[in-house]
């Protein structure tokens, strides 16, 4: 069954440092989503793309993140510099039309210094 | 986004039927109801979505009022596996979905 996967698994890195946390959506999918869950919270949306632009983002996702989809197959969620509050599981997603369900990978763990 | 109310907690015997309800009287009528659920230690997982008349599927049924202010998803035999973090989501046609609490359900041996 077609799945989506994140790399890496866990990322460690200092304050103030760039990141880079990478995702394959399904192949026929169109849609895709970033969200992040901070360790006992819940999950947060960050930001939809689709057709090569940003769709929708939350407050969260201010000037210090982006996204990129630089080939067919990869998804990715850049943060600039990143921050203490930073640190929490990063969950990529993507869907194949409107009002199919999304289908998560198994997120990336994040963690500042 | 539709504000949306579900218990914080539930519990259930293994083997027993378990009706997770969900309030979202806010719901705009091209909203369509999700649920997700989130196992320990892993990303959320679709459960099943409609938007007027009941759905069924392998998962899961979903049971939706007739004046789509509350919906109840039913577990027909709850398992083990079944210990989840349950979302009810009402998401229009940019599709994002805005995750509340939920319901953390214990399933008991």
């Amino acid at each position: 069954e077609p799945e989506v996967t994140q790399t890496p698994s866990h990322q460690v890195t200092q304050m103030g440092q760039e990141v880079i946390l990478r995702c394959v959506p399904i192949s026929n999918h169109l849609y895709f989503y970033w969200y992040r869950q901070i360790l006992g919270q819940k999950v947060e949306f960050l930001v939809s793309f689709y057709n090569n632009e940003i769709s929708e983002k939350s407050e969260i996702f201010d000037d210090q993140f982006s996204v990129e989809r630089p080939d067919g197959s990869n998804f990715t969620l850049k943060i600039r510099s990143t921050k203490l509050e930073d640190s929490a599981m990063y969950f990529c997603a993507s869907r194949e039309q409107v009002y199919n369900e999304q289908f998560f990978g198994p997120g990336t763990r994040l963690t500042v210094l | 986004d539709a504000k949306t109310t579900q218990p914080n907690s539930m519990e259930s015997n293994e083997e027993e039927p378990v009706h997770l309800p969900c309030n979202h009287s806010t719901i705009s009528g091209t909203d369509y109801i999700h649920w997700y659920r989130q196992l320990p230690s892993q990303g959320p997982e679709y459960v099943i979505h409609g938007l007027t008349s009941n759905v069924n599927n392998r998962m899961a049924s979903l049971a939706i009022a007739e004046d789509r202010k509350s919906s109840t998803l039913i577990l027909h035999r709850a398992t083990l596996r079944d210990a989840a973090v349950y979302y009810c989501i009402p998401a229009g046609n940019n599709n994002d979905m805005r995750f509340g609490a939920g319901t953390r359900l214990t399933v008991k041996p």
